[in-house]
């Protein structure tokens, strides 16, 4: 029985590209979280998601930042013409439907660095 | 708004020595609390959680969390340290009823001493 899986474990861009993190739920659970870890700091949630729906956004950054959950295949965060301030650790948690936070198991992240 | 305080960014402690690790919170009814442990380079574990019930909450590992609801308080201890035990701690608070976001602390970096 898988965990939360995150690919990639680390990921390099260049000022002005794009970053794809990847997260795909353990077996059974149909919601997914996005939280973000800046340096020395705790982490803030960003996103909550449900199969093709965006429930909670409130902790997104408002331009460059999106979030998706398709019907098949894993949650995927896109940032967009990244900058250095983007260089973070950005977990994902899942938890089964109804349990909310009481429920979640996080992945073991990505880690972005932005040169 | 709720909120998550951990006053101490590092504490050092002997292998054997006990350790506390402090959490308060700011919420208006009893939230659901949560300690994580984050091993460099890697991704959080849940140690243990409370919403409801005996205040002494036992995690895994050896480790256990005490509620004081008068104190707005959530602090974790271990009686007896390991090596292993180096790591960064946070403490979270999520809405009553679980809701589905959790704030977190800042967190406590241990360091334990051989």
């Amino acid at each position: 029985n898988a965990g939360v899986m995150q690919n990639p474990r680390h990921l390099v861009r260049r000022r002005g590209q794009e970053a794809r993190l990847r997260c795909s739920p353990m077996k059974g659970h149909s919601h997914v979280y996005w939280y973000r870890q800046l340096p020395e700091e705790g982490l803030k949630f960003m996103v909550y998601l449900q199969k093709e729906n965006i429930i909670d956004e409130s902790g997104m950054p408002k331009e460059r930042f999106s979030a998706e959950f398709p019907k098949e295949g894993p949650s995927i965060l896109r940032i967009q013409q990244v900058v250095r301030g983007d260089s973070a650790a950005y977990f994902c948690a899942s938890s089964p439907p109804v349990q909310g936070s009481y429920g979640y198991t996080f992945g073991s992240g990505t880690r972005l660095t932005v040169v | 708004a709720q909120s998550v305080t951990q006053p101490d960014i590092h504490i050092t402690v002997s292998e054997g020595a006990s350790l506390e690790l402090r959490c308060n919170y700011s919420y208006g009814a009893t939230p659901y609390l949560f300690w994580y442990v984050q091993s460099p380079g890697q991704g959080l574990q849940l140690l243990l959680k409370y919403f409801s019930g005996d205040t002494l909450v036992q995690g895994i590992k050896g480790f256990e969390a005490e509620f004081k609801r008068s104190q707005s308080s959530f602090n974790l201890r271990k009686p007896s340290v390991h090596w292993s035990d180096a790591a960064e701690y946070f403490c979270a608070v999520g809405p009553t009823g679980g809701g589905n976001k959790l704030t977190f602390g800042t967190g406590t970096q241990l360091k334990v001493e051989l």
